[in-house]
């Protein structure tokens, strides 16, 4: 499973669309990247998934350079309510269901 | 409603008292796992199945055990706890490999004495 690195925590203001990176360099050619939110007291939450390129859906859009060696959450016009914990997780599940969530990013949006 | 359900939520005992935290889901997944969150050290897996009476074990399973002897029933056994055991616990389920969107359930706060 390839080791995840996302910034500890970032600040933004209502209204803005906030871009979260993760950096994945050991991805293997069958890892799919998917996100997850986290509330405090609560279980993770998917938000997206892709394999390469781009993939948008009705909360978040998740860009993918051609190298995947990076991936990009991309949260446009965020409320208060989108202040949570962000997880990016690469792995192919093919061999099996073994999991691993990284420290995640904390987004906290302000009025 | 699609959901994972997780008992109890809340849960205090003392140490060496063997407990089991149920989870069951109603959406015909074949995947399920647990995992159990610690400030600092976010999500670590525990033990996961792949199907009926198929289990293995994830990055912390020292002092669990798990058991799927239903689809959509995967309990976490913990039989002799111990205070280092005290942490928020998750069971998740997903359909597939490949579509791994997982569903959590709301958690249960454990807390070992």
């Amino acid at each position: 499973l390839a080791k995840t690195t996302q910034p500890i925590s970032m600040d933004s203001y209502e209204g803005q669309e906030v871009n979260i990176t993760c950096s994945h360099n050991n991805i293997a050619t069958n890892d799919y990247i998917t996100w997850y939110q986290q509330f405090p007291s609560q279980g993770p939450r998917f938000i997206i998934q892709g394999y390469k390129t781009k993939v948008t859906n009705e909360v978040a859009s998740l860009f993918i350079p051609a190298d995947r060696k990076s991936s990009t959450l991309s949260l446009p016009r965020v409320s208060l309510s989108d202040t949570a914990v962000y997880y990016c997780l690469v792995g192919d599940y093919t061999g099996g269901f073994k999991t691993i969530f990284g420290a995640g990013t904390r987004l906290f949006v302000k009025a | 409603e699609a959901q994972v359900t997780q008992n109890p939520r809340y849960l205090i005992t003392v140490t060496g008292k063997k407990l089991t935290v149920t989870c069951s889901q109603n959406m015909n997944h074949e995947y399920m796992s647990w995992y159990r969150q610690d400030p600092g050290l976010g999500l670590r897996q525990i033990y996961y199945s792949m199907n009926v009476e198929v289990t293995d074990k994830g990055d912390v399973p020292e002092g669990y055990k798990v058991s799927r002897k239903e689809k959509r029933n995967f309990p976490l056994i913990l039989e002799s706890p111990s205070p280092n055991q005290t942490s928020l616990y998750f069971c998740a389920s997903s359909q597939d490999r490949v579509n791994t969107e997982a569903f959590f359930g709301q958690g249960t706060r454990l807390t070992v004495v």
